[in-house]
């Protein structure tokens, strides 16, 4: 079935980049997304990128994409704090919904 | 400009008791509305998804159920509750156009002792 696997735990310093690993098994999703929890809130979309992109970039973040291998990353420039909380990679399946993975807790040490 | 609402936003009920969260959406028309469980360790689980009025589907078998009985209404229930069914509900909305953006509310911290 389809399936969505990503680290469930990431810890950086203030100010170095993070690097946000996942892998997905349908190969005809046509978009691919991040969200973004903070504790005790909803989700909310930090970025998605379409199926027939390599590489998306949006301020500090950058989302590549390499659809052989099925592994979507997201990379924070310059990482803050604020940017502490639990990021999803989510594909949008063959069924019509939303796959998440576990979610993957970054952590920022100052 | 729309928004989500979600109630209560904690709730601690006792095993065997009854359950009703409710889920509003307003400022879009017709959405797509879901329902997600967030259990710990178990990342985010959909429970019901809905297209329209009296439309659910249901992805997992459990002793929850959904409704729809207005358009921007979505609500999730159960007659007895498990301990099991405790964890972190969050309503969802899309247009079903674009690129599928989901929309989430707040959330809705259910305890089950």
């Amino acid at each position: 079935g389809e399936d969505v696997e990503q680290s469930l735990f990431l810890s950086v310093r203030e100010g170095d980049s993070s690097v946000i690993n996942c892998t997905y098994t349908d190969s005809s999703s046509t978009y691919l997304y991040w969200y973004k929890q903070e504790p005790g809130a909803g989700l909310q979309l930090l970025t998605y990128i379409f199926s027939n992109m390599d590489m998306k970039q949006d301020q500090r973040l950058t989302v590549l994409l390499n659809k052989k291998d099925k592994h979507l990353s997201l990379r924070i420039a310059d990482t803050q704090t604020g940017d502490s909380a639990i990021y999803f990679c989510a594909e949008w399946g063959s069924q019509g919904n939303l796959i998440f993975g576990k979610g993957t807790k970054l952590s920022v040490k100052p | 400009s729309q928004t989500i609402h979600q109630w209560p936003a904690t709730l601690v009920q006792p095993v065997g008791s009854p359950l009703s969260l409710e889920c509003t959406v307003e400022g879009t028309s017709n959405p797509n509305l879901y329902w997600y469980r967030q259990a710990a360790g178990r990342g985010l689980q959909l429970l019901f998804y809905s297209v329209g009025i009296g439309q659910i589907s249901s992805e997992v078998p459990q002793n929850l159920s959904a409704s729809r009985p207005q358009d921007r209404q979505f609500i999730l229930s159960s007659k007895k509750l498990l301990l099991s069914d405790s964890g972190f509900y969050l309503c969802a909305w899309e247009t079903g156009a674009g690129y599928n953006e989901q929309f989430f509310g707040p959330g809705t911290r259910l305890t089950v002792l």
